[in-house]
């Protein structure tokens, strides 16, 4: 399929170390924040979001991070595996629209 | 899969041409929402259906329309093509229970290419 991450960001990762992927945002009143994946000629995936008023929710092998002060957001993936590969957005959502960030390309090397 | 179907995978067309491209919602969503994806990009809001009318607009010219069915599927039109029109067409499905926030599911979009 063709390539979503053309002149991405590129986080190259060892198959089983952590991943952690960062976003900055610009909407201070957006309520929610969600890290979506995206696999080559497929949709944005949900992986996990945050409501606006928490600074940490963990999912499975997954943990977001937001800092509201400097607007960062970031995605932590633990033993990251091959099925991992693919580019992350984060997105800020504001009256149920969804703002999405460039994105970051995840390659898991075997 | 999230079962958001959206037709057809592929299409080309030339300058000046219209295109209009369909979106199946998740059972039970009755909000749908499209989005424009340049290679390279993440995706940009086009706008939303909610109950058959627009609910919420992104910085698109009036050549993109939409339409929202009673069985909540919908179409993205777009007229007087333009080559920087060429791009992944994404269609979210979402549930509105009149919060701000309802987690949308994405189909795997249209791939328009505009020669």
């Amino acid at each position: 399929g063709e390539s979503v991450g053309l002149h991405l960001p590129t986080l190259s990762v060892q198959e089983g170390d952590n991943s952690i992927i960062n976003c900055a945002y610009s909407n201070s009143a957006s309520d929610y924040f969600i890290w979506y994946k995206q696999e080559s000629g497929k949709g944005p995936q949900f992986i996990i979001d945050i409501r606006s008023n928490m600074d940490k929710r963990q999912g499975q092998r997954v943990t977001v991070l937001l800092n509201k002060t400097v607007k960062h957001l970031s995605l932590q993936i633990a033993a990251t595996q091959p099925g991992d590969s693919a580019v992350y957005f984060c997105a800020e959502n504001g009256n149920n629209r969804l703002a999405f960030g460039k994105g970051n390309q995840v390659v898991v090397i075997p | 899969e999230t079962g958001v179907t959206q037709s057809p995978t592929h299409l080309i067309k030339t300058r000046g041409q219209q295109v209009t491209l369909r979106c199946s919602s998740q059972s039970g969503h009755n909000t749908v929402s499209w989005y424009q994806q340049a290679l390279g990009q993440g995706p940009q809001f086009i706008f939303q259906y909610y109950r058959e009318e627009e609910n919420g607009r992104g910085n698109f010219p009036p050549r993109f329309s939409g339409l929202q069915f009673p069985n909540y599927s919908s179409e993205l039109n777009v007229n007087a093509l333009e080559l920087d029109d060429s791009a992944l067409y994404l269609c979210a499905s979402s549930a509105s229970s009149g919060q701000t926030y309802n987690e949308q599911f994405f189909g795997p979009g249209t791939r328009l290419t505009v020669l």
